[in-house]
């Protein structure tokens, strides 16, 4: 069973272009999660998604980013625009549904890909 | 989210017991506490969760005390692939994103 897969693994952009990062779940996992690593700090929540239903996006900037996870295909975050302070590595995760109220989705996560903004 | 405290960082002998603790005393009843764990440059890794009992699996034991203020994550024989930043995270019943620390760097050392 394939892990969660990300790509492309490295990304270099020059300001004002657009990044697009791609996640493909775990298979059998309908929950996509997308957090951001800044050099030397912990991770940050940017946004959960299930197909097709952006779920929470509180930790998403309010330009330039949108994120989306269609019926068919993988979850893409999107970056227009960006910027030096972009660079990062950007992690997606995924789970399965819950069951009934209790937290047993732990969350699986994949290799990240390192954005780098020239 | 409860807040956690974790040091933030320790050493360990290759071999011996990894003992990583983790305060979170302002903790309510319905919140589980996770811990996940990070390899230099890879994406995190769960490791083990728990409510108020004690836990184990195959990487690890979860020791939470019985007033579920704090908890220690054993790794009961260290070795240098255990290297990492270690985030101990509480999570309400229920809830959906993962609020990271900035955990604890365990360095295994030969």
């Amino acid at each position: 069973n394939a892990g969660v897969m990300q790509n492309p693994r490295h990304l270099v952009r020059r300001r004002g272009q657009e990044a697009r990062l791609r996640c493909s779940p775990m298979k059998g996992h309908s929950h996509v999660y997308w957090y951001r690593q800044l050099p030397e700090e912990g991770l940050k929540f940017m946004v959960y998604l299930q197909k097709e239903n952006i779920i929470d996006e509180s930790g998403m900037p309010k330009e330039r980013f949108s994120a989306e996870f269609p019926k068919e295909g993988p979850s893409i975050l999107r970056i227009q625009q960006v910027v030096r302070g972009d660079s990062a590595a950007y992690f997606c995760a995924s789970s399965l549904p819950l069951r009934g109220g209790w937290v047993v989705n732990e969350q699986f996560f994949g290799p990240g890909t390192r954005l780098t903004v020239l | 989210d409860a807040k956690t405290t974790q040091p933030p960082s320790m050493d360990c002998a290759e071999g011996r017991a990894a003992n990583l603790p983790c305060n979170h005393s302002t903790i309510s009843g319905n919140e589980y506490v996770y811990w996940y764990r990070q390899i230099h440059s890879q994406g995190p890794q769960y490791i083990i969760h728990g409510l108020k009992n004690n836990e184990t699996n195959e990487m690890a034991s979860l020791i939470i005390t019985e007033d579920r203020k704090s908890s220690t994550l054993i790794l009961p024989h260290a070795t240098l692939r255990d290297t990492a930043v270690y985030y101990c995270i509480v999570r309400v019943q229920g809830a959906q994103k993962l609020v990271f620390g900035q955990g604890t760097r365990l360095t295994i050392n030969p």
